[in-house]
């Protein structure tokens, strides 16, 4: 098992630039989540989807937006990147609502 | 809102000692987890702590939770340099897993 992947690993790009990052997994989890950590702040959440075809938002949403494409793949698409995005995004899943959540290697994204 | 305190935010061990990293959160919550960080590299789940009073051990590594007084506990025995990394508590907001972590401690153990 892979577990929870991540792409890509780093990312540059210039303000105004949209991307999408991709997250799979193969645990069969029904959770997903989405979260940046900055430096001192410890993680945050951006997005989460608790099962397959619904997604909420979390403490941090403005400037992302979220697709659960299937049970197994949950991206992230930042639409008009800003400075404030420079971040290391991780990706996290759960099997079920309250379980320990498994996190992804990360995507080290730099908005110049 | 819910705030999450950890402390020390640093903590630099010697081999051998014992030693206790607190977590401190603003509202009612039974649901802790404990994840630790390796420098340049993903979290890893240590403890999911569920209930009022409940106590996990892994090693060098206990947990407690205490939901009245809202803090948890991670104590560490007789530390090891492997045991260097960042730990982080993060407690849900409400049953949807929405967690919020604390900073982190980042522990150095030298010999």
């Amino acid at each position: 098992n892979a577990g929870v992947t991540q792409t890509p690993k780093f990312q540059v790009l210039k303000t105004g630039q949209s991307m999408t990052l991709q997250c799979a997994q193969d645990m069969n989890h029904n959770s997903m989540y989405w979260y940046r950590q900055d430096p001192g702040m410890g993680l945050r959440l951006i997005y989460y989807s608790a099962s397959e075809g619904t997604t909420d938002k979390g403490e941090v949403p403005n400037g992302y937006n979220v697709s659960r494409l299937n049970k197994r793949e949950f991206s992230l698409r930042l639409e008009s990147a800003a400075p404030s995005q420079t971040s290391v995004y991780f990706c996290a899943s759960s099997e079920v609502l309250a379980a320990a959540q498994y996190f992804g290697p990360g995507t080290r994204l730099t908005v110049t | 809102e819910l705030k999450v305190e950890q402390n020390p935010l640093f903590l630099s061990m010697q081999e051998g000692k014992n030693y206790t990293i607190y977590c401190n959160y603003s509202t009612t919550s039974d649901r802790l987890y404990w994840y630790r960080q390796d420098p340049g590299k993903s979290l890893e789940s240590l403890f999911v702590l569920l209930s009022n009073g409940a106590v996990k051990q892994e090693g060098r590594l206990m947990a407690s939770l205490d939901t009245k007084a809202r803090l948890s506990t991670l104590h560490i025995t007789a530390a090891v340099h492997d045991l260097s990394a960042t730990y982080f508590c993060a407690v849900d907001t409400e049953y949807g897993n929405k967690l919020v972590f604390g900073a982190g401690t980042i522990l150095r153990v030298k010999s």
